[in-house]
């Protein structure tokens, strides 16, 4: 069946430095995927989407990349703060469903 | 705006027993989704909602769950009876429009079944 799933289940980065977090997907029909940020005891909260017709969007110190041709989709986080500790699941969408992945916890070293 | 508002944030019961989750969602948000989380499966849409109507409950485990959704201010998820394995955090999310787009999840409701 179709799939969200990370490449990595955890992430540690220096404070100040940019992070990359990495999301392969599978159902090649999706038309909208979205990234979400869950703080412990919190539920999942929107960072950023980007529409299938789109390779990149960029927000406020976040970037989303969509490469269709081999179905990867990246998040990243530039000059990583504390603040920035969770995990980050990014999600499919076909028509109303959205499909989560595993999740990468990212951990903020001082 | 309040966000999404779920009720109880901790719950704990013995098997057997009912439970009833509640959800308030964002004002003007017409699409309504329950979500359950854990470890093991991550994140699972039980049911959508649409204009107060359900749309698809394919994720709704077994009869023991049941949803409804009596007007746009409010919805219940319903388990009964109880079983351990419903042991999970419970999201209420919402949105704008009848897609998922930019859903805004409530704190959640963590069960605990003993």
């Amino acid at each position: 069946g179709e799939s969200v799933g990370l490449h990595l289940p955890t992430l540690s980065v220096q404070e100040g430095d940019n992070s990359i977090i990495n999301c392969a997907y599978s159902n090649s029909a999706s038309d909208y995927f979205i990234w979400y940020k869950q703080e412990s005891g919190k539920g999942p909260q929107f960072i950023i989407d980007i529409r299938s017709n789109m390779d990149k969007r960029q927000g406020q110190r976040v970037t989303v990349l969509l490469n269709k041709t081999v179905k990867h989709l990246s998040l990243q986080i530039a000059a990583t703060q504390p603040g920035d500790s969770a995990v980050y699941f990014c999600a499919e969408s076909n028509d109303y469903k959205l499909s989560f992945g595993a999740g990468t916890t990212v951990t903020v070293r001082a | 705006d309040a966000g999404v508002i779920q009720s109880p944030r901790h719950e704990v019961t013995e098997m057997g027993q009912e439970v009833t989750l509640r959800c308030k969602p964002i004002s003007g948000h017409n699409s309504l989704f329950w979500y359950r989380q854990t470890m093991m499966r991550g994140l699972e849409l039980l049911i959508y909602f649409n204009n107060n109507v359900p749309i698809d409950d394919s994720g709704m485990p077994e009869d023991r769950f049941s949803a409804k959704m009596p007007n746009a201010s409010f919805s219940t998820l319903k388990i009964q009876p109880s079983e351990p394995r419903d042991s999970a955090v419970y999201f209420c999310a919402t949105s704008e429009g009848a897609g998922g787009t930019e859903a805004f999840f409530g704190q959640g409701t963590r069960l605990t079944v003993v």
